[in-house]
């Protein structure tokens, strides 16, 4: 069975400097998504990025970026210059024929 | 613009009442799920639906039981609730595949006492 893994449950990074949170999966599969989604305090999950697993291009979406690497079934998200509206559960995200979820990290930001 | 609609976002139950938490989209997707939130775990999938027409198991379904009622809602029930069933109850909706990720309602936090 697939499984996604967040190694960090807690994380804090300083208003304006870089964070990287990981993800590690495990899959037998060559083709899939990987998501990571938001959580702020609101309780809405907000989809943040995006990879598809056969581009080797890495995903950016404004100051979210992502390290995919493969071969080492690897999916980290970096924020850069992050902003205290940043803060939340960050939760790493699989998808074969159904999403499968990491167990989340929650992101402070320090002012 | 309402995208996926949860109803209650709150309810405080018994142990041993029943209930239902409705769901409806509005994006017409194919695919909805039911997923549940405890602290520590992540998001766990209880049951989803495919297509209209099916419904099937996800990780933890014990206890549930689901309802697509046509393309538009997908309700979960629970039967005889437990104190292990407080939880934070997400509906999502997808387009058959999901390979833009799910659309999450705003979430309905049980309590069961």
């Amino acid at each position: 069975a697939q499984t996604v893994t967040q190694s960090q449950p807690e994380m804090s990074v300083q208003e304006a400097e870089t964070v990287t949170l990981s993800c590690t999966y495990d899959t037998s599969e060559s083709d899939y998504y990987l998501f990571w989604y938001k959580q702020p305090p609101s309780r809405q999950m907000i989809l943040v990025i995006r990879q598809e697993a056969y581009k080797q291009q890495n995903a950016t979406e404004n100051r979210f970026s992502v390290n995919f690497q493969k071969a080492a079934k690897s999916f980290s998200l970096k924020i850069s210059d992050s902003q205290l509206g940043d803060a939340a559960m960050y939760f790493c995200a699989y998808r074969d024929d159904k999403i499968i979820f990491g167990k989340g990290t929650r992101l402070h930001i320090l002012p | 613009n309402a995208g996926v609609t949860q109803t209650p976002k709150f309810q405080v139950l018994k142990t041993g009442q029943s209930m239902t938490l409705q769901c409806a989209q509005d994006m017409n997707h194919n695919s909805m799920y039911w997923y549940r939130q405890d602290p520590g775990m992540g998001l766990r999938l209880i049951y989803y639906s495919a297509s209209e027409g099916t419904t099937d198991k996800g990780e933890v379904p014990n206890g549930y039981n689901v309802s697509r009622l046509n393309k538009r809602e997908f309700s979960l029930r629970l039967e005889s609730a437990a104190p292990s069933q407080t939880s934070v109850y997400f509906c999502a909706s997808s387009d058959i595949w999901g390979d833009y990720g799910y659309t999450f309602g705003s979430g309905t936090r049980l309590t069961v006492v």
